[in-house]
């Protein structure tokens, strides 16, 4: 099955301990991407790629790393969370090429900074 | 730089037709006009997608003038079911936003 997912899908932590969310992809997508949704403020982009070593800034990168070593996978690295880091995180991945795309999403990672 | 408005919120009723309708400024020759469908706490979900005219599917139709500066998103007999946040995001900037907040109500 076609799909991407998340891990953790609920995770609880404290200020300024480190933690990766992982996305990982089976449709062999060139493009992923990390969204995060608030109330109120929508879906906003964090960090997308292109390719493999290929990464960009998105609308709200401060805060946040992330990296694509493998094709199929893209980790958010938060190194010192924060709680206005509290949000609820998709990942979402496209393929590359013209005409329309469709971007799928994984089902969410809801994260709570103490 | 590409950019879509769409309205915050809509009301409707169960059995009624519902047309969501998004400006697309600036939007590229080659660009395709896409719909998603985000339920609460659920990632968004592709609903339609279209370059010109018209597109109809199981779920919703697409109508895309000639000068493709709007789309409209038509929800035919809406259920209590189709109350979710609808997105118009341009294709280049993957810029979600607010979206739309449909509501249906019995």
């Amino acid at each position: 099955e076609a799909q991407v997912t998340q891990n953790p899908r609920y995770l609880i932590t404290v200020t300024g301990k480190k933690l990766t969310v992982t996305c990982s992809q089976n449709m062999n997508h060139e493009y992923m991407s990390w969204y995060r949704q608030d109330p109120g403020l929508g879906l906003r982009q964090i960090y997308y790629s292109m390719n493999v070593e290929v990464t960009d800034k998105g609308d709200v990168p401060e805060g946040y790393k992330v990296s694509r070593k493998e094709k199929r996978n893209f980790p958010l690295i938060l190194e010192s969370p924060s709680p206005n880091q509290t949000s609820l995180y998709f990942c979402a991945s496209w393929p590359q090429g013209e005409g329309g795309h469709e971007q799928f999403f994984g089902p969410g990672t809801r994260l709570t900074v103490l | 730089l590409a950019k879509t408005t769409q309205p915050i919120s809509m009301d409707s009723y169960e059995g009624q037709e519902v047309n969501i309708t998004c400006s697309h400024n600036n939007i590229a020759t080659n660009d395709y006009i896409t719909w998603y469908q985000q339920f609460p706490s659920q990632g968004p979900r592709f609903i339609i997608q279209g370059y010109k005219t018209k597109v109809t599917n199981e779920v919703a139709s697409l109508f895309i003038p000639a000068d493709r500066k709007s789309s409209t998103l038509s929800l035919p007999r809406v259920s209590l079911s189709d109350t979710a946040v609808y997105y118009c995001p341009p294709q280049e900037a993957l810029i979600f936003g607010k979206g739309t907040t449909l509501s249906v109500s019995s």
